[in-house]
């Protein structure tokens, strides 16, 4: 049973802590999606991957987040230095072709304290 | 933009009975994709039903199908027959095709014993 996966699924943290939150995305699929989920934003898009390559990283705080793919199973999401106003679920999504479905992972929820 | 609205931040149903959650979303695109997900506590994301804009029949995925109206831009979701485990939020999302999800603000369903 093919399914994202995401570690760690809780990270408690300092304020100024650099965090890093990793995806793996299913095997196959090019294109991996970074989100975020709060009470007040609800699910918006950070960034997002394909064949590797990033395509749109518009929703991301520049100075503190920072997305890659170092290979094809694994993507990461970086942020650094964090702040209380980062804490959110994290998810990870990956799909293969157009108009697919994106298959999302179990997320990562963060609290910056 | 595209925008994705859903009017009504909490339904309930008694079990057995149906529901209908609402969904309208606005784009000048022509070809475009339509979900429902579903998120119970657990978090997960997970997906209910999925709708390709240039197919005109509604798609229906055992208890759970869809009204599609592309003129009028809605996309509603019925549930027969409510089960337990339907009591979840559900967002309605909207994607030109292998490009990010717009989510609307999701709905919580309650389902009554």
């Amino acid at each position: 049973d093919a399914r994202v996966t995401q570690t760690p699924r809780h990270k408690v943290t300092e304020m100024g802590q650099e965090v890093t939150m990793r995806c793996q995305p299913i095997l196959g699929h090019n294109t991996v999606f970074w989100y975020r989920q709060t009470m007040m934003q609800g699910l918006e898009l950070l960034a997002y991957f394909r064949n590797r390559a990033p395509l749109d990283d518009s929703g991301m705080p520049k100075d503190r987040f920072s997305a890659e793919m170092p290979d094809a199973t694994l993507a990461t999401l970086k942020i650094q230095p964090s702040e209380p106003r980062d804490s959110a679920v994290y998810f990870c999504a990956s799909g293969l072709v157009r108009g697919d479905t994106q298959y999302f992972g179990p997320g990562t929820r963060l609290t910056v304290l | 933009a595209q925008t994705v609205t859903q009017s009504q931040p909490e339904m309930s149903v008694q079990e057995a009975e149906t529901v209908t959650l609402s969904c309208t979303y606005d784009t000048s695109e022509s070809d475009y994709y339509l979900f429902w997900y579903k998120q119970p506590p657990s978090r997960q994301m997970i997906l209910v039903i999925r709708q390709e804009a240039y197919k005109q029949q509604n798609a229906t995925e055992n208890r759970f199908s869809v009204n599609f109206q592309k003129a009028a831009k809605s996309f509603s979701l019925k549930i027969s027959d409510s089960q337990l485990g339907d009591a979840a939020m559900y967002f309605c999302a909207y994607t030109r095709g292998n490009e990010k999800l717009t989510f609307g603000t999701g709905t919580r369903l309650t389902i009554i014993p």
